[in-house]
């Protein structure tokens, strides 16, 4: 079964610091790869998605993610954060190939506070 | 035009109560999925169905739970009888195609459970 394990649970920086936030994923086979995140009292909602070609992927907002198959990785990153920022991000697996096409993993999601 | 459509946006109950919560998912897709929000456990997949028929209901943590999708446009989720350990955000979402897409989640029902 796949599994998807995000390393910091929460992670607080300034407005215009950079931004790395790991997740890991456990499939030996394809997968499609997700970030959603969840502004407070909102539901969750797309920030960018990776299917196949290029392993750098840009969302909205000036997130991107980097696919790297032989680390299982899929690390989501911005180069200068926001006070609107703040959210909770949440990485997510399907295997399209699996036994159970349908289903989208998550991971616990990571708090991201930033002070203004 | 209409996102996913969930209600009520909160409930509160008492240990015992039978609770049902409602989702609309958006017109002409063919997944449908329940997920349960908690600070403990975060995102935990109850159940998705495909075409109205469920296809994984291994996430359904025990028989109090229920859930249903007598058409394309209506699903339930329903706890009979409910416990205070209960408590949390339900996410209906729904999404087109085959491999899960990008899932589109409703606005969530909090409940808590006295």
């Amino acid at each position: 079964a796949q599994s998807v394990s995000q390393h910091n649970h929460h992670v607080i920086l300034s407005e215009a610091a950079s931004l790395e936030l790991g997740c890991n994923y456990s499939y030996g086979g394809t997968v499609n790869l997700f970030w959603y995140v969840q502004y407070p009292g909102q539901h969750l909602q797309l920030l960018l998605k990776y299917f196949s070609g290029d392993p750098l992927v840009k969302g909205i907002k000036g997130f991107e993610a980097e696919f790297i198959k032989s680390k299982f990785s899929f690390n989501l990153r911005k180069p200068s954060v926001q006070w609107s920022d703040t959210a909770e991000y949440f990485c997510a697996v399907n295997a399209p190939y699996g036994g159970s096409q349908g289903n989208l993993i998550f991971g616990k999601g990571t708090k991201l506070s930033v002070k203004p | 035009d209409a996102g996913v459509i969930q209600s009520p946006r909160h409930e509160v109950t008492e240990m015992g109560q039978e609770v049902t919560l409602r989702c609309k998912p958006i017109s002409g897709h063919d997944y449908l999925f329940w997920y349960r929000q908690t600070m403990m456990r975060g995102l935990e997949l109850l159940i998705y169905f495909n075409n109205n028929v469920p296809i994984d209901d291994s996430g359904m943590p025990e028989d109090r739970f229920s859930a249903k999708m007598p058409n394309a446009s209506f699903s339930t989720l329903k706890i009979q009888p409910s416990e205070p350990r209960d408590s949390a955000v339900y996410f209906c979402a729904s999404s087109s195609g085959w491999g899960a897409g990008e899932l589109f989640f409703g606005e969530g029902s909090r409940l808590t459970v006295l």
